[in-house]
């Protein structure tokens, strides 16, 4: 089956240092990855996306890189601002399957202070 | 509707009652899904519609759980007979059709007492 396994929590930067969230995944079909974002209090929000091997998802700072030869996808910031604090989820859609499922990883939690 | 709207936000009921908890999805999505999040966890995948007809139910746990979505738009995620592991964040998702495009609710939080 489906699973993506991402780093785990919490982590805890400075403002402007360089962020990196590590983000693996196994599939049966050949999916399109995601990072979504959930801010204290808010519901789940699409962060970036990539759809096919060495495509580059990119938004609001933050980037991740579709690495099929290493089945991942981590996400990277180069200065994080202290807003930036939230929840982070890797996850794959593998519509190949036949379904449009998404798998979610557990989610890292990152607090950034001033 | 701008967004997807889920209601209740919270849902606060015994353990062995029936709940049922409604997803208004974006207009024009045909496709739409539930999760679950229990604390400290990703959201798990329940169960998928496109249109009127559950495309892929192989999420939902148990016989307890049952989803209707009659008119092809809103939804309904029926809880029966409540257990206090069912307490967590239910969350719906809508797309234009099957694949990218998810728009997710706030959710319903949901306590088994």
């Amino acid at each position: 089956g489906n699973s993506v396994t991402q780093m785990e929590g919490p982590v805890t930067l400075s403002e402007e240092a360089f962020l990196t969230i590590n983000c693996t995944y196994t599939a049966t079909g050949y999916p399109s990855l995601f990072w979504y974002v959930q801010y204290p209090g808010e519901g789940l929000q699409l962060l970036l996306k990539a759809t096919k091997a060495d495509d580059k998802g990119s938004n609001k700072g933050f980037e991740a890189t579709y690495r099929k030869e290493t089945t991942s996808f981590h996400l990277e910031k180069g200065s994080v601002q202290v807003s930036d604090s939230a929840v982070y989820f890797c996850a794959l859609v593998d519509s190949g399957a036949g379904s449009y499922q998404l798998t979610f990883g557990k989610g890292t939690k990152l607090s950034v202070i001033p | 509707g701008a967004g997807v709207s889920q209601t209740p936000s919270n849902k606060v009921t015994e353990k062995g009652k029936y709940v049922e908890l409604r997803c208004d999805p974006i207009s024009g999505h045909t496709a739409l899904y539930w999760y679950r999040q229990s604390l400290g966890q990703g959201p798990e995948f329940l169960i998928y519609f496109q249109g009127t007809g559950a495309a892929d139910d192989s999420g939902l746990p148990n016989d307890r759980f049952f989803a209707v979505r009659p008119e092809g738009s809103v939804s309904t995620l029926k809880i029966q007979r409540t257990e206090r592991g069912d307490s967590a964040v239910y969350l719906c998702a809508s797309s234009p059709m099957g694949g990218n495009g998810y728009t997710f609710g706030s959710g319903t939080r949901l306590t088994v007492v």
